[in-house]
């Protein structure tokens, strides 16, 4: 199994430039999450989607936007990077609602 | 007011002992769920131990078990027979409400296993 998968590991950006950083996961889980992780400051939720076809907002959602193709994927769009960006980002599912989080490798954006 | 806090930003324990690592929480719900992840100097946040606001035990796992105090507010991670592989950041995590999707995450403590 799988579990949960991004891509890339790792991305260079200049200020202004675009990405979207993609994630897929193959537990067949409703719920899917998009963290940041900067250092002293644990993790924090950008956007989540509760199931296919919805998207909410978390803690810090300005500068992202987010995609939930279809059940196994939800991406996360950077329109316009800007140096306060670069961070470890981190996608993760949940099934039922008492269930843990299963995260993803995480993704090391640097934005110069 | 922080939801999740972690006070000791750095931890030190001698192999083969236990080692309590705090967390205090802040919500108004009743039905809430509480989370402890390791994540080693490698990036990978893995799930550990997990307790319900309802769950009248504490919950245990392997070498790991979560001392519950409600009324305080309180979820330590305790840690028996520290192994050297144990040096890692700990994270305590909270979801508010039995369905909800919003987690919040401490700012972790760094463990080091003496050996």
């Amino acid at each position: 199994n799988a579990g949960v998968t991004q891509t890339p590991k790792f991305q260079v950006l200049k200020t202004g430039q675009s990405m979207t950083l993609q994630c897929a996961q193959d537990m067949n889980h409703n719920s899917m999450y998009w963290y940041r992780q900067d250092p002293g400051m644990g993790l924090r939720l950008i956007y989540y989607s509760a199931s296919e076809g919805t998207t909410d907002k978390g803690e810090v959602p300005n500068g992202y936007n987010v995609s939930r193709l279809n059940k196994r994927e939800f991406s996360l769009r950077l329109e316009s990077a800007a140096p306060s960006q670069t961070s470890v980002y981190f996608c993760a599912s949940r099934g039922t609602p008492w269930e843990t989080q299963y995260f993803g490798p995480g993704t090391r954006l640097l934005v110069l | 007011a922080q939801k999740i806090t972690q006070t000791q930003p750095g931890m030190f324990v001698q192999e083969k002992e236990a080692v309590t690592l705090d967390c205090t929480y802040d919500t108004s719900d009743q039905s809430y769920g509480l989370f402890w992840y390791k994540q080693p100097s490698s990036g990978e946040m893995i799930f550990l131990i997990y307790q319900g606001s309802y769950d009248e035990q504490n919950a245990t796992e392997g070498r790991y078990s979560l001392n519950f105090q409600k009324a305080r507010k309180s979820a330590n991670l305790v840690i028996s027979a520290s192994q050297l592989g144990d040096s890692a950041m700990y994270f305590c995590a909270m979801r508010e409400g039995h369905n909800g999707n919003q987690f919040y995450f401490g700012t972790g403590t760094s463990l080091t296993v003496i050996p």
